[in-house]
């Protein structure tokens, strides 16, 4: 199994709701990231978790807050987000520091 | 502080062509390079990627690209373009003190029937 699966595949919210984008993914891996991605831009970091602790944190605005909660699992916490997030969310995982990262397939966000 | 350079935004190919698409970096260590394409609305997909060793690399879907240090480059090519072809394709880097992969400005393949 090489996939990162994410969940949901699309997400409209408004400026006061509270969401969370899930990422899974079985390979073993125990690096997983979020990257933020928009219109005709290459993929910006948000967030790297090593070994279920939070490694690096690219001044990611407070209203994204994200999770691991175990090696398997990556979740992105939205709240109050303003209509410039909008997005594609890709989460992606490696087995450890510089080997190759798999991506899922992201979550469109709209933010309204 | 690593960085990823792609020259041309936009590249256009006849079917069957030679596809080149070029990326210099800049590192203070070792890196380590990749390349990934995304298709419209969809993840990125690893084509190939340079740790050590053999400086040049093959991938999927007929690429491939070759590391030369001395000119701080890791060029993608594909001896004959085909329509599937037609994606965003982004050279990265990372480096051994951490998990940071850091993207060129990408390059959009468009392939001419």
């Amino acid at each position: 199994d090489t996939e990162v699966t994410q969940t949901p595949k699309h997400l409209v919210m408004g400026m006061t709701n509270k969401k969370s984008l899930k990422c899974e993914q079985h390979m073993g891996h125990r690096a997983m990231y979020w990257y933020k991605q928009k219109a005709k831009k290459p993929p910006e970091l948000m967030f790297v978790y090593s070994y279920e602790k939070l490694s690096i944190n690219e001044s990611v605005p407070s209203r994204f807050s994200p999770e691991c909660p175990n090696s398997s699992l990556l979740n992105l916490h939205l709240h109050a987000l303003q209509p410039e997030d909008s997005a594609l969310y890709l989460c992606a995982s490696s087995a450890r520091a510089n080997t190759e990262a798999f991506f899922g397939q992201g979550t469109r966000l709209t933010v309204v | 502080a690593q960085s990823v350079t792609q020259l041309g935004s936009h590249v256009s190919v006849s079917e069957g062509a030679l596809v080149l698409l070029r990326c210099n970096y800049s590192s203070s260590v070792p890196p380590y390079l990749f390349w990934y394409v995304q298709y419209p609305n969809q993840g990125l997909q690893l084509l190939l990627k340079y740790t050590t060793g053999a400086t040049l690399v093959k991938g999927i879907n007929g690429f491939e690209a070759e590391f030369k240090k001395s000119e701080t480059s890791f060029h993608l090519t594909k001896p004959s373009a085909h329509m599937s072809d037609a994606a965003e394709y982004f050279c990265a880097v990372s480096v051994a003190a951490g998990n940071k992969l850091t993207f060129g400005g990408g390059t959009r393949v468009l392939v001419k029937p």
